[in-house]
C-alpha cells in the first residue's frame, strides 16, 4: 500500500507544453506537500496545503500551480514549461502542519524539459 | 539562509564500519530531521531531534545535536551495504507552518 503516491514517475516533454502532477496520499493526513530538488540535489519547498487551504507558498514562478480539490489530493499544474523546470518534483504529506510532524514523501515525479 | 551543509558531500567506507555525517545550520530551530534518499526514490524519514535534545539513538543510528554550534551528526554504526544512499538534514523553523529546509546531502557509499 503506497503512502503517498503521484503521476507519472517520469515525464518529459518540450519547451512551452503544459503539464500536470497528480498526487495522493491514503495515510488521513491534513497537510501535503510541493518540493522540488534540482540538479544538485537541492531540495526546497514550493507549496503546503492544510486541508485544502494553501499555508506556504514559496518564491515560485506564477506557472506553477498546486489545486487541492480535498485533503487527500494535491496537485501541480505547470504552464509554458521551461527548460530549467527540469528537476525531480517530490509531493509529501504530514499529519499536521506543525512542526516536528514526521513528513513522509512521495517517489517523486522526473520532469525532463526539452 | 537557514539551509543546512552537510560534510562530507561524499563519504566511501567499508562494510561493518561507522559512517559519520554532520550538517551545519544557520538559524534558530524547532527540530532537526534526518533523511534518507536511495537512488531513483524519495525521501525517507530516519530520526527527529527536537531542540531540546543533545542526543538520540534508533537502531543503528545515533543523531546528536549542539544548538550552540548550530550543528547535527548522524552515525551509523555497523554499515551494511544496504545503508548506501544519500542522508540530507532539514531544518524546522521555530514558529508557523512546517517548512523543512533541507542541506545538499552527503552521499555515502558502503563497500561490501
Amino acid at each position: 500500500d503506497t503512502a503517498v503516491s503521484q503521476t507519472p514517475k517520469y515525464l518529459v516533454t518540450q519547451m512551452g507544453n503544459d503539464k500536470s502532477i497528480k498526487c495522493e496520499q491514503n495515510l488521513g493526513h491534513d497537510t501535503m506537500y510541493w518540493y522540488k530538488q534540482d540538479s544538485k540535489k537541492f531540495l526546497k519547498i514550493m507549496f503546503s496545503y492544510n486541508n485544502k487551504e494553501l499555508i506556504i507558498n514559496e518564491t515560485v514562478p506564477n506557472r506553477f500551480s498546486p489545486k487541492s480539490p480535498d485533503k487527500a489530493h494535491l496537485n501541480l499544474h505547470i504552464n509554458s514549461l521551461e527548460l530549467g523546470d527540469s528537476a525531480v518534483y517530490f509531493c509529501a504529506s504530514a499529519e499536521l502542519p506543525s512542526s516536528g510532524n514526521t513528513i513522509y514523501f512521495g517517489e517523486g515525479s522526473w520532469l525532463t524539459v526539452v | 539562509s537557514q539551509q543546512g551543509e552537510e560534510d562530507p558531500q561524499a563519504l566511501s567506507i567499508q562494510e561493518g564500519e561507522n559512517a559519520t555525517m554532520n550538517c551545519s545550520y544557520k538559524t534558530s530551530i524547532n527540530n532537526l530531521q534526518w533523511y534518507r534518499q536511495n537512488s531513483g526514490r524519495g525521501l525517507v524519514h530516519l530520526i527527529l531531534i527536537r531542540s531540546n535534545e543533545r542526543e538520540k539513538h534508533s537502531g543503528r543510528l545515533r543523531v546528536t545535536l549542539d544548538t550552540s554550534k548550530k550543528s547535527s551528526s548522524l552515525l551509523i554504526t555497523a554499515s551494511r551495504a544496504a545503508d548506501t544512499a544519500s542522508y540530507f538534514c532539514a531544518t524546522a523553523r521555530i514558529q508557523g507552518a512546517q517548512k523543512l529546509v533541507f542541506g545538499q546531502g552527503t552521499r555515502l557509499t558502503i563497500n561490501p
